[in-house]
Order: C-alpha cells, then sequence, then structure tokens
C-alpha cells in the first residue's frame, strides 16, 4: 500500500514550453502533497506544499507564476512548469502524506530536461 | 537556520563489512529525524525515525540510528551490507515536526563490493 506514481518519468521540451507532471497517490486518499526539486548530486529542495482545495504554499525563493500547483483532488496533485527554460532541467519528486502517521510517501520522480 | 549535514558524499564498503552513515543537524527545537533511501527508478523509501523516546531506533532492512543530543547528530548503522543496500541515502528533519516540511541533508552514495 501507500503508492505514489508520477507521470511522465522523464519528458524533454524545448525552452518556452509548458510542461506538466502528475503526481498519484494510488491507493490512498492525500489531503496534502509536496512537491521538491533536487539538482544532481545534491538534496531534495521542498518547493510547495499544496492542499486539496487550496491554493499551494509556495517556499521561499520558489517563483509561484513558473510552477504552477494545482491539487484538485485527494488523489492528484499537478505540477506545470511554464515556458521552461534549460536553467528549469532537473529532477522534481512529489509526496503525498497519509497513512496512521500521517507519513510522507515519496513518488519516483520526473526527470526534466529543457532544450 | 534549519539545516542537516551529511559529511560523507560516498562511501563504499565490502559486502558484509558493518556500516555507519554520518548525519548532522541544525534545528533549534526537539528534532523529528528521518533517514529515507532512494534506488534508481524509486521513490523515496523510510528506513527509520526519531520523535521521541528511546534514542536508538530500529528501522527496516536491517537499519538502525542512534539520536544524541550532544552531538546534534543522528547516525545510520548496519552491521552487515548486502550489496542490495548499492543506493543514495539521506538524512532529513521534520522542521515544522512530525512529516511536515522535511529538510533533507545532501545524501551520501553507498557502493558495495562483492
Amino acid at each position: 500500500g501507500a503508492v505514489v506514481s508520477q507521470h511522465p518519468s522523464r519528458v524533454i521540451c524545448k525552452s518556452g514550453t509548458s510542461v506538466k507532471i502528475e503526481c498519484r497517490s494510488l491507493d490512498f486518499q492525500a489531503t496534502t502533497m509536496f512537491w521538491y526539486r533536487q539538482f544532481p548530486k545534491q538534496s531534495l529542495m521542498l518547493m510547495a506544499t499544496s492542499n486539496e482545495g487550496s491554493k499551494a504554499t509556495y517556499e521561499q525563493g520558489v517563483e509561484k507564476d513558473k510552477f504552477l500547483i494545482n491539487h484538485a483532488s485527494l488523489t492528484l496533485s499537478t505540477l506545470t512548469v511554464t515556458s521552461a527554460h534549460p536553467e528549469d532541467s532537473s529532477f522534481y519528486i512529489c509526496s503525498a502524506r497519509g497513512g496512521r502517521e500521517n507519513e510522507q510517501f515519496f513518488g519516483p520522480g520526473t526527470r526534466l530536461t529543457v532544450l | 537556520a534549519q539545516s542537516v549535514t551529511q559529511p560523507d558524499i560516498h562511501i563504499t564498503v565490502s559486502e558484509g563489512a558493518s556500516l555507519e552513515l554520518r548525519c548532522n543537524y541544525s534545528y533549534g527545537a526537539t528534532p523529528y529525524l528521518f533517514w529515507y533511501v532512494q534506488s534508481p527508478g524509486q521513490g523515496l523509501q523510510l528506513l527509520l525515525k526519531y520523535f521521541s523516546g528511546d534514542t536508538l531506533v530500529q528501522g527496516i532492512k536491517g537499519f538502525e540510528a542512534e539520536f544524541k543530543r550532544s552531538q546534534s547528530s543522528f547516525n545510520l548503522r548496519k552491521p552487515s551490507v548486502h550489496w542490495s543496500d548499492a543506493a543514495e541515502y539521506f538524512c532529513a528533519v521534520g522542521a515544522r515536526g512530525g512529516y511536515n516540511k522535511l529538510i533533507f541533508g545532501a545524501g551520501t552514495r553507498l557502493a558495495v563490493h562483492p
């Protein structure tokens, strides 16, 4: 149980286009989901916290208009990278909070490459 | 500021040898501490956590960790490493209590020689 999926696992796009990444909790409902960004050989950095039905809370330094987060249901959150540029290339990881202890369960990540 | 430091970027051990991965944290209040493992193509998996109580915590896959407040450390140990333990290991602190905002260390990549 407690499986979180992400789609796509890899995406390559051209500079200036937008990319949507989906995060789904497959066997539990998650009122809260988190989005992280991981640079090569570095730690995961929390980008934002999204609660179902409300606006996401972004961490300091994260551009709200560039990284659009929608948490429309208890099993789905989406991250849209708008007008992507090469510096947005990274590994994006989501997590969903649930279970008896309200634990964070992590998705496998999405590798974004912007050409 | 809250932070987590994992001093070792890479560690290589022989299969069957003991392992200790270091983690130091900076946090003003009582820390909520975690160790996660990341394998290629898979999401981070929780190995163990410390919230309160016994400072020696047991986790999955034979791992344990000891919380030492005086040293601000939460080192991960395993008495005998298996080849399948090769992965990236992350220490984290819950900055807002429990599983709320997690602050991760930079990770330690473990390689296991046969």
